[in-house]
């Protein structure tokens, strides 16, 4: 049971364009969304999260945004760099509890 | 500071060997977790510590084992290595429950031939 799914295995963006990377939840108790980023050879890093009473949270050039009634969230980072490049995985919890991730996207920004 | 260091990077094991990946933690964080990422695929959650001498299941703990006997250690035992454990294994930590975000480690890429 895949509660948390991203659809697009991977996207190409020209640099300084907008990226958006959708994310669709089942688990209707998540009350916590994060958005983390991963370079190959590395571990995942937290890049933005966003709480379910919430439909959008900022920070610089990346902003998330939340439809609690569609089940879905999306980040959008603007514009684009070369350095965004990596995967971008989407994640829900419920009462602090663990995190359940997403099958990733990889985002390629194009020079 | 080092943050979440896991060894070794890379092994291959036979079917049927044993194990340990080891990880460690300086940031004094209550939290550690265990994951792995299969091609293509989330990270699945394998165990879980809440603070040491305490450890819960996770989505996929068969074949697994851990253990918790400090604040800073938390490492993965695999007992008669199989196949279906080639993966990547993401240890990972958290000061506190909630969704302020987990540090990882770099991983350790585990074949099983």
């Amino acid at each position: 049971d895949q509660q948390v799914k991203q659809n697009s295995p991977s996207l190409s963006v020209q640099e300084g364009r907008i990226s958006i990377l959708n994310c669709d939840y089942t688990n209707s108790m998540f009350d916590y969304f994060l958005w983390y980023k991963k370079y190959p050879a590395e571990g995942p890093t937290f890049l933005i999260s966003i709480s379910s009473i919430k439909d959008k949270n900022e920070d610089g050039r990346f902003t998330v945004f939340l439809n609690k009634s569609a089940k879905h969230l999306s980040l959008h980072i603007v514009p684009s760099q070369p350095g965004d490049s990596a995967v971008y995985f989407c994640a829900g919890t419920f009462g602090n509890e663990k995190l359940t991730f997403g099958t990733g996207t990889r985002l390629t920004i194009i020079p | 500071n080092a943050g979440v260091t896991q060894t070794p990077k890379f092994r291959i094991l036979k079917i049927g060997q044993s194990m340990t990946l080891q990880c460690t933690q300086d940031m004094n964080h209550n939290y550690m977790y265990w994951y792995r990422q299969d091609p293509g695929m989330g990270l699945k959650l394998i165990y879980y510590s809440v603070g040491a001498g305490i450890t819960d299941k996770g989505e996929v703990p068969n074949g697994y084992n851990v253990s918790r006997s400090t604040t800073e250690d938390f490492p993965l035992r695999l007992e008669l290595a199989a196949p279906s454990q080639t993966s990547v294994y993401f240890c990972a930590s958290s000061y506190d429950r909630g969704p302020y975000g987990y540090t990882f480690g770099s991983g350790t890429r585990l074949t099983v031939v």
